[in-house]
């Protein structure tokens, strides 16, 4: 088993421009939650997604949208980079119960 | 809402010393409490959880909590360290209102296990 993967592992980007993250989740795992984790901070939730659809949603702007697709994996779109975007982000994902994280995509804003 | 404080941002202790986290938790009804740790380069893994059954948990590596509802603590501990423990440690909190899915971190408390 897998377990939660995500890529990329590391992205630069510039203030302005736009990104993607991708999560695959846990295999038999049909929620995805995003989660960002600013430098000695806690992560924050983001969204969740569950049958291709946002499910709940934490405090982040519109600029932070999500998407899930049938087969259960899910990305993250940032839009409008600004340089307090720069974070470790974190993909979950569950079925029923337990969140299992990935390793997470480090994502930095010049 | 629901909040987690952790009370430390650091603790240092010997290896074969206990060693103890502290979270002080809130909820405005009966909450689920999770311990995560987090080494570097490494997702987020589960210690242990609570969920409203034995308030003592116990969790993988020798670690344990106890769920101290007049206290709102929610306090981590470990018998002896290991240096392998050295790393982030989270805790959080959900609660029935979010369908027990939206997961509240606190700031965390980094360990620090010297030999």
């Amino acid at each position: 088993d897998a377990g939660v993967t995500q890529s990329p592992t590391h992205l630069i980007k510039t203030r302005g421009q736009q990104v993607t993250l991708r999560c695959s989740p846990k295999s038999g795992h049909d929620t995805v939650s995003w989660y960002q984790q600013a430098l000695g901070q806690g992560p924050q939730f983001i969204f969740q997604y569950y049958e291709e659809e946002e499910r709940q949603r934490g405090n982040f702007p519109d600029r932070f949208s999500g998407h899930q697709f049938p087969n259960y994996s899910s990305e993250l779109n940032v839009n409008a980079l600004l340089l307090g975007d720069s974070a470790l982000y974190l993909c979950a994902s569950s079925l029923l119960g337990e969140q299992y994280f990935g390793p997470g995509t480090r994502l930095t804003v010049t | 809402a629901q909040s987690v404080t952790q009370l430390d941002s650091h603790v240092s202790v010997s290896e074969g010393t206990p060693v103890l986290l502290r979270c002080n938790y809130s909820s405005s009804y009966s909450p689920s409490l999770f311990w995560y740790v987090q080494h570097p380069n490494k997702g987020l893994q589960l210690l242990l959880k609570y969920t409203s059954a034995a308030t003592l948990v116990k969790g993988i590596n020798g670690f344990e909590a106890e769920f101290k509802k007049s206290e709102t603590s929610f306090h981590l501990t470990k018998p002896s360290a290991h240096m392998s423990d050295a790393a982030e440690y989270f805790c959080v909190v959900t609660q029935r209102e979010t369908g027990f899915q939206k997961l509240v971190f606190g700031t965390g408390t980094r360990l620090l296990v010297s030999p």
